[in-house]
């Protein structure tokens, strides 16, 4: 499993734009980088996913380096319903495969 | 996205009973769930990989023979939480895999089941 390194906590104000990053520096060439976020006291709640091109959907943005050992995830406008903690995950069969959760970003965003 | 439920969502019970826990996926049939536990403050935690119709794979340090988890089919994986002990209180949440292509999402994951063993 791709070791990941994120870090602890990050904090931002509503309505600015947030860059949450990840370092997975012996990512696979296969993996795809998943990211989840987690609400307090609910289930793990898919956020985005990509393999080496930049990705978009409704709920955030997701840039991989060049090189894949790193990734960033933007969200565009931070609201108090985004405070969560954040997992980037390296995972070769995003459906299929278990999922290693490291210790992730828990992001806090102020009114 | 498609729907994962767990049931009960919280369950308080007496040291050395069992709790079954149901995990179902409501619009897509899972050929595989997966099982994590979740301590305060800490991250998710495999437990273990069940598979519809076979045995379920554990993790290293997971007692096999007291989670129980069994896949009877594609919408419904249960875990069984056998002669339980304070150190198992603890937030038990499932996920199913949800048969797209290779790498495309992903897992869905259940709200969530809290244990409380007195």
């Amino acid at each position: 499993d791709a070791k990941t390194t994120q870090p602890n906590s990050m904090e931002s104000n509503e309505e600015e734009p947030v860059h949450l990053p990840c370092n997975h520096s012996t990512i696979s060439g296969t993996d795809y980088i998943h990211w989840y976020r987690q609400l307090p006291s609910q289930g793990p709640e898919y956020v985005i996913h990509g393999l080496t091109s930049n990705v978009n959907n409704r709920m955030a943005s997701l840039a991989i380096a060049e090189d894949r050992k790193s990734s960033t995830l933007i969200l565009h406008r931070a609201t108090l319903r985004d405070a969560a903690v954040y997992y980037c995950i390296p995972s070769d069969e995003g459906g299929s495969e278990k999922l290693v959760f490291g210790k992730g970003t828990k992001l806090t965003v102020n009114p | 996205g498609a729907v994962v439920s767990q049931h009960p969502s919280w369950v308080i019970c007496k040291s050395g009973t069992s709790v079954k826990i149901e995990c179902r996926s409501l619009d897509f049939q899972a050929t595989t769930m997966f099982w994590y536990r979740q301590f305060p403050k800490q991250s998710l935690m495999l437990m273990a990989t069940s598979n519809e119709g076979s045995k379920a794979t554990y993790e290293q340090g997971v007692e096999k023979d007291k989670f129980l988890i069994n896949h009877a089919s594609l919408t419904l994986s249960t875990l069984t939480v056998t002669s339980a002990h304070p150190e198992d209180s603890s937030f038990y949440i499932c996920s199913a895999g949800h048969p797209k292509d290779r790498g495309q999402e992903t897992q869905y994951f259940g709200p969530g089941t809290r244990l409380l063993v007195l």
